[in-house]
């Protein structure tokens, strides 16, 4: 089945520093990768749509600021976390659309970060 | 509004029964697609199974069968003999034209599966 890979899978970092994670869909071209934060305990928000080429489309309340995010070729989409506080300590998980019928998505297997 | 909602947050099974996790959708799309997946422990999101909304047939897929009942707006995820390996989070999630430009799934808030043996 179809492989997307996530790294690192953790990350411990000091408040005020970046840190990027990388999402690679291994087998297959994802024009359109997703990025979710994930809470403890609650589902999955979305934070912003990865176009392959493009901007990437952020929701409602997510700083384009804070989360960068750079789709560069088919296989790849960094989310860059920049000048990370304790409050952006959560797991993010990333996904890749693979185009067929169904258009499901396989996900990576998340990043969980800490921001001490 | 498009919206998913699993009202159980929590479910326990008997190893080798079958349990039924409920999700109900509400959208005003025609044509839209319904999702499950499993969450382990480790994080990663495993897809299980999928239903259009045109198919009329319930999608089956091993063990997982989907209940689809399109009038009521439900999608069940149906498990048949359970395995301890199946305890996990399971999610509902749906896709429809409008729920963003790039067909974007929006997720239910999960159900716990405890499978005892």
């Amino acid at each position: 089945g179809a492989v997307v890979s996530q790294h690192p899978s953790r990350v411990i970092c000091k408040s005020g520093t970046s840190v990027k994670i990388e999402c690679r869909s291994l087998d297959f071209q994802a024009t359109t990768m997703f990025w979710y934060r994930q809470f403890p305990k609650k589902s999955l928000m979305l934070m912003a749509t990865s176009n392959e080429g493009s901007k990437a489309t952020y929701e409602q309340g997510v700083e384009k600021d804070k989360f960068l995010i750079n789709h560069a070729s088919l296989t790849l989409s960094t989310l860059t976390v920049t000048s990370a506080h304790p409050e952006d300590s959560s797991f993010y998980i990333c996904s890749a659309r693979r185009d067929s019928r169904a258009g499901e998505l396989f996900f990576g297997e998340g990043s969980r970060l800490t921001v001490l | 509004a498009q919206k998913i909602t699993q009202t159980q947050p929590g479910m326990f099974v008997q190893e080798k029964e079958a349990v039924t996790l409920d999700c109900t959708y509400d959208t005003s799309d025609q044509s839209y697609g319904l999702f499950w997946y499993k969450q382990p422990s480790s994080g990663e999101m495993i897809f299980l199974i999928y239903q259009g909304s045109y198919d009329e047939q319930n999608a089956t897929e091993g063990r997982y069968s989907l209940n689809f009942q399109k009038a009521r707006k439900s999608a069940n995820l149906v498990i048949s003999a359970s395995q301890l390996g199946d305890s996990a989070m399971y999610f509902c999630a749906m896709r429809g034209a409008s729920v963003g430009s790039q067909g974007n799934l929006i997720f239910g808030k999960g159900t716990k599966l405890s499978v005892k043996p």
